[in-house]
């Protein structure tokens, strides 16, 4: 069965500092992955995915099939950051694809 | 585009009463998806149409739930006999097909509590 765990319920760091949010998955096959961000009072949007390779925001994240894991990460966390994350595991065996989500991770950042 | 937008915000309604939400997904998205999500979780998929074709169902979606995509645009779910348990957040999004795995993108959601 496919699954993505997300250890942290709720991380708090200061402004300034780094920041990793966790992310692991189980699945059998190349696995397509995902982060999407909600913001207070906004719509859950995509942040990124694994197979673009690109930075948005300043997150950046790299999938490591050996660990399993599909981290999220940014080097100096801004105010702005604060938002609930998810980690979201496309299911190929889906015909339409769907995602299956962690239970996601709250992200404080304190000035 | 405004995106994926979804009707009504929220729904109160009484045990036992039936609900219907409505989802208009981005024009020219030919998938679309329903989402439910509760209390400190993340959302669940329930349902898939590729066009007005309903593709795939989840075992989450009990026989009190029922979806329509009859023109291929917008979306109704339907829970009869609603439960205390249905009181969730159910979001829509939508993708297309034009690339395999394209991003889905949510609405707002429908937030349905059951008194």
């Amino acid at each position: 069965a496919q699954r993505v765990t997300q250890p942290e319920k709720l991380l708090s760091v200061f402004k300034g500092a780094p920041v990793e949010l966790k992310c692991n998955y189980s699945y059998s096959g190349s696995p397509e992955l995902f982060w999407y961000v909600q913001y207070s009072r906004q719509r859950l949007q995509l942040l990124l995915r694994h197979i673009s390779r690109e930075s948005i925001k300043g997150f950046t994240a790299d999938l490591n099939k050996g660990e399993t894991s599909f981290h999220l990460k940014k080097p100096f966390a801004q105010e702005e950051d604060s938002a609930m994350y998810y980690c979201a595991l496309s299911d190929n065996s889906n015909s339409g694809y769907a995602l299956n989500f962690g239970k996601g991770t709250s992200l404080l950042v304190t000035p | 585009d405004t995106g994926v937008s979804q009707d009504p915000r929220h729904k109160i309604t009484k045990r036992g009463q039936n609900v219907t939400f409505r989802c208009d997904p981005i024009s020219e998205h030919n998938r679309l998806y329903w989402y439910r999500q509760t209390l400190g979780q993340g959302p669940e998929f329930l349902t898939y149409f590729q066009n007005e074709a309903q593709l795939e169902k989840s075992r989450l979606l009990s026989d009190r739930f029922s979806a329509e995509r009859p023109k291929g645009s917008f979306s109704t779910l339907e829970i009869q006999r609603t439960e205390q348990g249905d009181s969730a957040m159910y979001l829509c999004a939508s993708s297309s097909d034009l690339v395999a795995n394209q991003p889905q993108h949510f609405g707002d959601g429908t937030r349905l509590s059951i008194l």
